[in-house]
């Protein structure tokens, strides 16, 4: 059964430091999406691509968070500086295309910031 | 974010029994989504609905889609073990807005 691919699953990193996360998306998938998840909460939308490019990145801190999707597959999350309150888990999600609701997720990467 | 009311919060119940939890929204929502997630662990879905009144069933769930279309409810039969975890709904309002999740609803079996 196809999955979506995430690494690293675990990373802690001092504040200020310099962090990223990669994401394959299911074969095919057109749309990628990058959620944090606090918590005790639900996932909250930081991108979402289109094959290579961004539809949505309304909720992303840009001064200090940045994502690419350079040849409309795999991404990457980046964050610089880390700050403690970016502690959470980072989910890759993918789905068919923009009208596609069904959404699947990856296994997430759980960074810890000290 | 906006995030959607889900009821109850946690559910304590015994292996065998049935299970009720809903979602609501003072929104109308065109496409709701139930997941669950295990701890550590990305959401894993079980069951989309698109059209008001729609049921649909994936083995021992069955998810409803509300005719007010503000809320949805997915019902559990006969729960075992490895029914535990954080169940949340999603909900779309219109073609391509981004998913909005529920605030999640805990689900624990007692021995």
């Amino acid at each position: 059964e196809a999955e979506v691919a995430q690494s690293p699953r675990y990373k802690i990193t001092e504040k200020s430091q310099a962090v990223a996360f990669w994401c394959d998306p299911i074969s095919g998938h057109a749309t990628l999406y990058w959620y944090r998840q606090i918590l005790g909460q639900g996932p909250e939308l930081l991108v979402q691509f289109q094959d290579e490019s961004v539809v949505d990145d309304s909720q992303l801190p840009k001064d200090r968070f940045s994502a690419e999707r350079l040849k409309g597959v795999d991404s990457t999350l980046k964050i610089q500086p880390a700050e403690l309150g970016d502690s959470a888990m980072y989910l890759c999600a993918s789905s068919r295309g923009t009208g596609d609701n069904e959404q699947f997720f990856g296994p997430g990467t759980r960074l810890t910031v000290l | 974010g906006q995030q959607l009311n889900q009821s109850p919060q946690s559910m304590f119940i015994q292996e065998g029994e049935d299970v009720s939890m809903n979602c609501t929204s003072s929104s109308i929502f065109n496409t709701w989504l139930w997941y669950k997630q295990d701890p550590g662990e990305g959401p894993v879905l079980l069951i989309a609905l698109y059209k008001a009144g729609e049921l649909t069933s994936n083995g021992r769930l069955t998810a409803q889609f509300g005719i007010t279309r503000k809320d949805s409810f997915l019902n559990i039969s006969a729960s075992i073990p490895s029914d535990v975890g954080i169940y949340f709904c999603a909900g779309q309002r219109f073609g391509n807005e981004k998913l909005t999740f529920g605030t999640g609803t805990r689900l624990t079996i007692i021995p």
